[in-house]
């Protein structure tokens, strides 16, 4: 079975300020895993994705993320926050397989103060 | 070109009632999955379609059903609504990887808030 746990509900920083939001995963098999975020009334965008290629990946907006296999971990980083990453963030897991189901954490709301 | 899209977009039922929602997903794409997402909580897998069947279910009743067209569109189904179905409902469409490598990026759409009362 898989899952992934997300350290921290609610995260707030200062503009500016280095972001860190924890994802801890779980599985049986090789992990594929995401960021996504969500906007107040809004679907979810994809941030970032580690398919085992490259242990550090870079996505948009400035955020990255790695891979550490000894920790089990998949945390998401920017080194300078924006107001405008004030939002929900989502780290999901997938097994691969067939059907690439993904399977998310309980979400950290990020707020940036000014 | 056009992403997921999906109608409604907010929709009020009464407990008992029967509800359909729709989704068209991204150009080129052919798998389409659904995903629950209450309030405060991350998403949760529904089910995936897959030409025109359901490839996979997750731990939700039977009152949960799903049809996928030929276009590959799709709608999700729900009977005997309850309180408990208020969230908003999320549709992700991929295309399938099996034997094209394995890349399994979906792409959401805005979702449908369903408010059951």
């Amino acid at each position: 079975a898989q899952s992934v746990t997300q350290l921290g509900s609610h995260v707030s920083v200062s503009e500016g300020a280095l972001v860190l939001l924890r994802c801890n995963y779980s599985s049986s098999v090789p992990p594929y895993l995401f960021w996504y975020v969500q906007y107040p009334n809004q679907g979810l965008q994809l941030l970032l994705k580690y398919t085992s290629a490259a242990t550090l990946v870079k996505g948009i907006n400035g955020f990255e993320a790695e891979f550490k296999k000894s920790e089990t971990s998949f945390h998401l980083t920017k080194p300078s926050a924006h107001m405008s990453d004030a939002a929900e963030y989502f780290c999901a897991v997938s097994g691969g397989g067939a059907t690439n189901k993904l399977i998310f954490g309980t979400g950290t709301l990020l707020a940036v103060q000014p | 070109d056009a992403g997921v899209t999906q109608s409604p977009t907010h929709l009020i039922k009464t407990r008992g009632q029967q509800v359909t929602l729709r989704c068209s997903p991204k150009s080129g794409h052919d798998t389409v999955s659904w995903y629950q997402q209450a309030l405060g909580q991350g998403p949760q897998f529904i089910f995936q379609y897959y030409e025109e069947e359901e490839r996979q279910r997750g731990n939700f009743p039977d009152r949960f059903s799903g049809h996928q067209f030929p276009n590959y569109s799709s709608e999700l189904n729900v009977n005997a609504l309850l309180l408990g179905d208020s969230a908003l409902y999320l549709c992700a469409s991929s295309l399938d990887q099996l034997g094209a490598g394995r890349n399994y990026e979906q792409y959401f759409g805005p979702g449908t808030r369903l408010t059951v009362t």
